[in-house]
């Protein structure tokens, strides 16, 4: 297992476009985080799964911003309508719910440039 | 909700010299603290964590105690590196969820 992985690395859209980006997790988690993360801050939590369940949602998420794991494996995060206030590096990370001691793995990130 | 508020950089510091970057944290329950680093061009990565009251958690020699009755995992460093040089941040885990500080930069100086 290579760890978490996210696709695209980059992006760059038109103001208005719709975007998707993908996570792939390390795959015996069960937990998955999606963070969002500007220039200067800290990751802020926008939502997590447990299998396929999505648990929480930040109140930062937007009815603009729609997130899936269909299958508790890899997930999606959609932005549709993209407005340049949604620049941002996007995250993932995953984790073992059982353990509180497990700590979260991040994928690279996917960098969002809303033009 | 639980929340995480670590000391605003960013921090300069000349080779050797001692660090500390603080960090206080709200949250029901019994969370698990964790210090990430993140080196230019790379993504988070962990540095230390603490699962229990009064535990210790070590690495790279980083040190950082998780101290219940002051709410706080404050992180240490005895002799800074240039290699040091990263954003760190502080996080907890609870069972609901996982919650990161702003971040703290570090510029280590020769």
């Amino acid at each position: 297992d290579t760890g978490v992985s996210q696709d695209p690395r980059h992006k760059i859209t038109k103001r208005g476009q719709n975007v998707t980006f993908r996570c792939d997790p390390i795959s015996e988690h069960n937990r998955l985080y999606w963070y969002r993360q500007t220039l200067g801050q800290g990751p802020e939590f926008l939502t997590y799964f447990q299998n396929e369940a999505q648990l929480e949602k930040s109140r930062l998420l937007s009815d603009r911003f729609s997130a899936e794991r269909p299958k508790g494996s890899f997930s999606t995060l959609e932005i549709q309508r993209t407005e340049q206030g949604d620049s941002a590096m996007y995250l993932c990370a995953s984790s073992l719910e059982q353990a509180l001691e497990i700590e979260a793995f991040f994928g690279q990130g996917t960098r969002l440039t809303v033009v | 909700g639980n929340s995480v508020t670590q000391m605003e950089g960013p921090v300069t510091l000349s080779e050797e010299a001692f660090l500390t970057i603080n960090c206080t944290y709200t949250a029901t329950g019994y969370p698990s603290l964790f210090w990430y680093v993140q080196y230019p061009g790379e993504g988070l990565q962990l540095l230390l964590k603490a699962t229990k009251a009064d535990d210790k958690g070590s690495n790279k020699g980083f040190e950082a105690t998780y101290r219940k009755e002051t709410t706080s995992f404050h992180l240490e460093k005895g002799s800074v590196q240039v290699s040091d040089s990263a954003v760190y941040f502080c996080a907890l885990r609870s069972w609901d969820d996982m919650r990161f500080g702003a971040g703290t930069r570090l510029t280590v100086k020769p």
